[in-house]
């Protein structure tokens, strides 16, 4: 079984640029996966940031921007703010019409 | 506006069976597949299953980790969807989002509910 990979955590300094990737344990991410990254903090119900590899969400300030590098894809956060610091989960659709979510990076801005 | 409200959760048995219950409003969710997303007590989201709209036959799909112990179902007339859980394990202890998929191949979730817990303990 295919598994979605990030990574378990990272840190950035305010104002600072951070990318976080999202990966399969076997084979390339590619646009047709349709990657979609998700915001939640502690307590809360996901935020939906990106979709179709580098749509942003309505609302979602012009520092988060997506992105397929290599072959992962890719949350790129420019300019990091104190309240960015949350987890980050990325949504693969993958083969037999299901869906599967990476482990989550631990955002922490420092 | 759109609203996904899940209800059902509490504790139960291992072996036992729970049926959590997902009301949509604001939307007309024959138009939409309606999928359920788990979290474990400080641990990551997981993808669960998923129920197709009516275009497509309200078909299912799930995640092997559920796979012959969950079923997924819907009643439009009602705007509920329902994930039927049985043979409950500690491990699928969780909250329990209610996810509306975004319409069209795009596949992202562009509305969740609050979430609901559900207990698996003895």
């Amino acid at each position: 079984q295919t598994v979605v990979t990030q990574e378990p955590s990272f840190s950035v300094s305010p104002g600072g640029t951070v990318t976080l990737t999202c990966g399969l344990s076997s084979g390339s991410v590619s646009t047709t996966f349709n990657p979609s990254w998700y915001q939640q903090t502690p307590g809360q119900t996901p935020r939906t940031l990106i979709y179709s590899t580098n749509i942003r969400a309505s609302g979602v300030p012009d520092r988060f921007s997506g992105s397929i590098l290599g072959n992962k894809a890719a949350l790129t956060i420019t300019g990091a703010q104190a309240d960015d610091e949350s987890d980050y989960y990325c949504l693969l659709y993958m083969g037999g019409g299901t869906s599967a979510l990476g482990g989550g990076t631990k955002l922490t801005v420092l | 506006e759109v609203q996904l409200v899940e209800s059902g959760g509490a504790l139960v048995q291992p072996g036992g069976s729970l049926r959590l219950s997902c009301a949509a409003s604001g939307f007309t969710l024959s138009d939409y597949y309606m999928d359920w997303v788990r979290q474990a007590p400080g641990k990551g989201l997981e993808w669960v299953g998923r129920t197709r709209n009516k275009a497509n036959g309200y078909s299912t799909v799930y995640a092997a980790s559920v796979k012959g112990r969950f079923s997924l179902s819907r009643d439009d007339s009602t705007d509920s969807v329902y994930l039927q859980m049985n043979s409950l394990k500690a491990e699928d202890t969780a909250v329990y989002y209610c996810a509306r998929l975004s319409i069209g191949s795009t596949y992202y979730f562009d509305n969740w509910g609050q979430g609901t817990l559900v207990t698996v303990s003895s």
